[in-house]
């Protein structure tokens, strides 16, 4: 499977919302897409899985959808602690492949 | 509460071997599946494989078959990664993960063992 692709950089100024795609083929993109938020020197965090799915504690600004090939992550509100790179994930039985990283700036 | 715990940083000459930790806690070890990921230097996420600690059974990228080997050590709640033939490309941080049994995602991680390759 090939990397999916996302823009490499967004931006929003506070308040706003913003939305990070994630395209693949149709083998790739599926049911099973998540979205990870990573700050610098930190591990990954999952924020959605399952396309539009938050896990407990995940503030109710983030949401995802899909449409076809595309998924997408929408920030609403933004706030100055959004600030990170986002990767999206597809996950089969087989393997996962990630997308390539999306850096977010909150002007 | 779930964590998993890695090694500490490692430096290895090119064509040496790597062998790296993840000791979980908080959780029934042998009811989820530990994936392995690495992050090159301002690069992405590359998925490596992943182990059934249930049974010790792996499943590896293909990019990375006959050089990456991963075990399990049940009763230390221990999954090892070996990566061999190292070359510079494989300068990485190498994160272990846990696929949660609901979420189909990455819901728990190691924080992270950066691998230097360098002569």
């Amino acid at each position: 499977q090939s990397a999916l692709t996302q823009p490499a950089s967004v931006s929003g100024s506070p308040g706003q919302s913003i939305t990070i795609s994630c395209t693949g083929t149709s083998g790739d993109i599926g049911n099973y897409v998540s979205w990870y938020q990573q700050f610098p020197g930190k591990a990954p965090k999952l924020i959605i899985y399952e396309v539009n799915n938050r896990p407990s504690g995940v503030s109710v600004r983030f949401s995802g959808s899909k449409s076809g090939h595309t998924a997408s992550l929408t920030i609403s509100g933004l706030q100055g602690e959004d600030e990170a790179i986002f990767f999206c994930g597809s996950f089969t039985a087989s393997s996962t492949t990630f997308g390539g990283g999306t850096k977010l700036t909150v002007l | 509460q779930v964590q998993l715990v890695q090694s500490g940083a490692e430096v290895q000459k090119p064509g040496a071997s790597v062998k790296v930790s993840c000791k979980a806690s908080g959780y029934t070890f042998t009811n989820y599946y530990i994936h392995w990921v690495r992050q090159a230097p301002g690069q992405g996420l590359e998925w490596m494989g992943k182990i059934n600690p249930s049974d010790g059974r792996a499943t590896y990228a293909q990019k990375f078959q006959g050089r990456v080997t991963l075990t399990t050590d049940t009763p230390t709640r221990t999954v090892f990664l070996d990566l061999g033939s190292l070359r510079s490309e494989d300068t990485a941080i190498y994160h272990c993960a846990r696929v949660g049994l609901t979420t189909k995602a990455f819901d728990y991680w190691g924080q992270g063992t950066l691998v230097t390759v360098s002569s």
